[in-house]
């Protein structure tokens, strides 16, 4: 098993630019999360979503969008990237079932926004 | 609504010293805690958990916490520090299994050597 993989690993984009961060899992976990790591903030919940075709809001959805077709992958688009968008990102997954209480994160995503 | 306070952005041991990381949370129902471990430029490790069961929680790397109710603490500690555990450590809270997580704001731990 490859894990939860993020791609890309770096990304500069200028403000106003758009982009999508890919994250995928071949482990069949229902539960997918996406977060971002800010210096002294701590990993904040952008959107997370408990199954295909479901998703929520977290602490922090502002700006970024996501949707999920299929029970690999969630991908969190950047619509009009902002310099407040400058962060290291990463991708969780879990199952719903049995060990539920362990999530698995992605290496992340370090985004700079000039 | 749940929360967690980290006291302590960074700790500095010296190597073979015990390792005391603070973890105070809130939360409106009995929580499930986690310590999670970030070495440099990677993601995110689980150490250990508390769901339910036994207070004392023994994890990976000679790591253990103890959920106090009354203190509503779950404090990491280790006995003795080596210069591998130089990482940043972050607890977290959820108020069930089904439900998202919410961390702290994380300690970086030091050791000297």
């Amino acid at each position: 098993n490859a894990g939860v993989t993020q791609t890309p690993k770096f990304q500069v984009l200028k403000t106003g630019q758009s982009m999508t961060l890919q994250c995928a899992q071949d482990m069949n976990h229902e539960y997918m999360s996406w977060y971002r790591q800010d210096p002294g903030m701590g990993l904040r919940l952008i959107h997370y979503s408990v199954g295909a075709g479901i998703t929520d809001q977290g602490e922090v959805p502002n700006g970024y969008n996501v949707s999920r077709s299929t029970t690999e992958d969630f991908p969190l688009r950047l619509l009009s990237a902002a310099p407040s968008q400058t962060s290291v990102y990463f991708c969780a997954s879990r199952t719903g079932t049995g060990a539920i209480y362990e999530q698995y994160f992605g290496p992340g995503t370090r985004l700079t926004v000039t | 609504a749940q929360s967690v306070t980290q006291l302590g952005s960074h700790v500095s041991v010296s190597e073979g010293a015990l390792v005391l990381l603070r973890c105070n949370y809130s939360s409106s129902v009995p929580p499930y805690l986690f310590w999670y471990v970030q070495y440099p430029n990677q993601g995110l490790q689980l150490l250990l958990k508390y769901t339910t069961g036994a207070t004392l929680v023994k994890g990976i790397n000679g790591f253990e916490a103890e959920f106090k109710k009354s203190e509503t603490s779950f404090h990491l500690t280790k006995p003795s520090a080596h210069m591998s555990d130089a990482a940043e450590y972050f607890c977290a809270v959820s108020p069930s299994g089904y439900s998202t997580l919410t961390f702290g704001k994380g300690t970086m731990l030091l050791v000297s050597p």
